[in-house]
């Protein structure tokens, strides 16, 4: 078990520019969600994927997110023409069907700053 | 809808000292209850969850109990360590739900 990884840890980027992030989910995890943080709150859902079918999106998440789970390993999360406000810590999450409840197991995270 | 409440911070104690931090939440239902740890630079980890009423979660020397009367979750432990600095959030996740609903947390600075 070598936990849920993401990758860029950091990402800088101009105002207007997309962004794509990977979430890679434990291994035998069947579920995944991304979160979003900004400083001094707790993370905030943002979407939700059961296998390779995203099952709930948050109003939070606007039509420049995009995510997506196509084999139902590995997610992406893409946010097309940033803006200084998504600068916040995109947080990855995963869980399983099985035991006795759905705990959430997280990643280190992808710290996006648009300037 | 579901939510969650978390005393503010900071909180600054001293090495030795007994911490609590207050959590209460609001949902339908049976909701898991959660406590969360984010230590500087770091992810966040569970630290430990209760699943049903009266159930007490504990992990490291931290507990909490699931108060269905009162809808509470407080963190203690008893004895607070240096190392014990970090942000603390408190969270829920609904009956049925996918979602896990989070506090806005408590940042816990240990003075050796």
């Amino acid at each position: 078990d070598t936990g849920v990884s993401q990758d860029p840890r950091h990402k800088i980027t101009k105002r207007g520019q997309n962004v794509t992030f990977r979430c890679d989910p434990i291994s035998e995890h069947n579920r995944l969600y991304w979160y979003r943080q900004t400083l001094g709150q707790g993370p905030e859902f943002l979407t939700y994927f059961q296998n390779e079918a995203q099952l709930e999106k948050s109003r939070l998440l606007s039509d420049r997110f995009s995510a997506e789970r196509p084999k139902g390993s590995f997610s992406t999360l893409e946010i097309q023409r940033t803006e200084q406000g998504d600068s916040a810590m995109y947080l990855c999450a995963s869980s399983s069907t099985s035991g006795e409840t759905d705990t959430q197991y997280f990643g280190p995270g992808t710290r996006l700053t648009v300037l | 809808g579901n939510s969650v409440t978390q005393m503010e911070g900071p909180v600054t104690l001293s090495e030795e000292a007994f911490l609590t931090i207050n959590c209460t939440y609001t949902a339908t239902g049976y909701p898991s209850l959660f406590w969360y740890v984010q230590y500087p630079g770091e992810g966040l980890q569970l630290l430990l969850k209760a699943t049903k009423a009266d159930d007490k979660g504990s992990n490291k020397g931290f507990e909490a109990t699931y108060r269905k009367e009162t809808t509470s979750f407080h963190l203690e432990k008893g004895s607070v360590q240096v190392s014990d600095s970090a942000v603390y959030f408190c969270a829920l996740k609904g009956t049925g739900g996918f979602k896990t609903i989070f506090g806005a947390g408590t940042r816990l600075f240990v003075k050796a």
